[in-house]
């Protein structure tokens, strides 16, 4: 039973234009809610995450939007860039143990 | 810090061979996860210990896989026997971060082929 759901295995965009990544989720006890960015042969490395108490949370370029009520959220890129392809997993934790659980991932191409 | 540093990055072994990877969180970190990446199901929360202590196990697959943390500072996943549906991407991460998990820092992996 897959919680976390990334439901497009792959997208592209074009440099300078705006990525939408996206993720739903089925556990209504989730509170926090995290993005990964993995390039290959690495680990996943911790991009930006969002409580449950926020809609929105904006670090430089990468914007997290939360959908409470729709069990929704997004990961906006602008403008993007060629470095940011890599594949992105979005994860969540809530209750209480707060083990983090992982999407699937999506990954991105950024077409120069 | 060199972060979390895994051994070894590739391992290919014949079924029914035994396999253990190895790693090494970052200091000071009290959490450490192991995580196994396969196409269909992602990562995927194998074991977590915290202080050392394993806390949940809930996803290590099947009695043929186990691990340890001797220490703050090591720790080893064991596969034996092996099976060449395990083959996939092991990765071990830590954390010192609530939510648990939070955060963490991921190494950059062991590629397991079990033929």
């Amino acid at each position: 039973d897959q919680q976390v759901k990334q439901n497009s295995p792959s997208l592209s965009v074009q440099e300078g234009r705006i990525s939408i990544l996206n993720c739903d989720y089925t556990n209504s006890m989730f509170d926090y809610f995290l993005w990964y960015k993995k390039y290959p042969a690495e680990g996943p490395t911790f991009l930006i995450s969002i409580s449950s108490i926020k809609d929105k949370n904006e670090d430089g370029r990468f914007t997290v939007f939360l959908n409470k009520s729709a069990k929704h959220l997004s990961l906006h890129i602008v403008p993007s860039q060629p470095g940011d392809s890599a594949v992105y997993f979005c994860a969540a934790s809530g209750g209480g143990y707060q083990k983090v659980t992982f999407g699937t991932g999506t990954k991105l191409q950024v077409i120069p | 810090d060199a972060g979390v540093i895994q051994s070894p990055r590739h391992e290919v072994t014949e079924m029914g061979q035994e396999v253990t990877l190895r790693c090494k969180p970052i200091s000071g970190h009290n959490s450490l996860f192991w995580y196994r990446q396969t196409m269909m199901r992602g990562l995927e929360l194998l074991i977590y210990f915290n202080n050392n202590v394993p806390i949940d196990d809930s996803g290590m697959p099947e009695d043929r896989f186990s691990a340890k943390m001797p220490n703050a500072s090591f720790s080893t996943l064991k596969i034996q026997p092996s099976e060449p549906r395990d083959s996939a991407v092991y990765f071990c991460a830590s954390s010192s971060q609530r939510p648990i998990g939070a955060e963490a820092f991921f190494g950059q992996g062991t590629r397991l082929t079990v033929v």
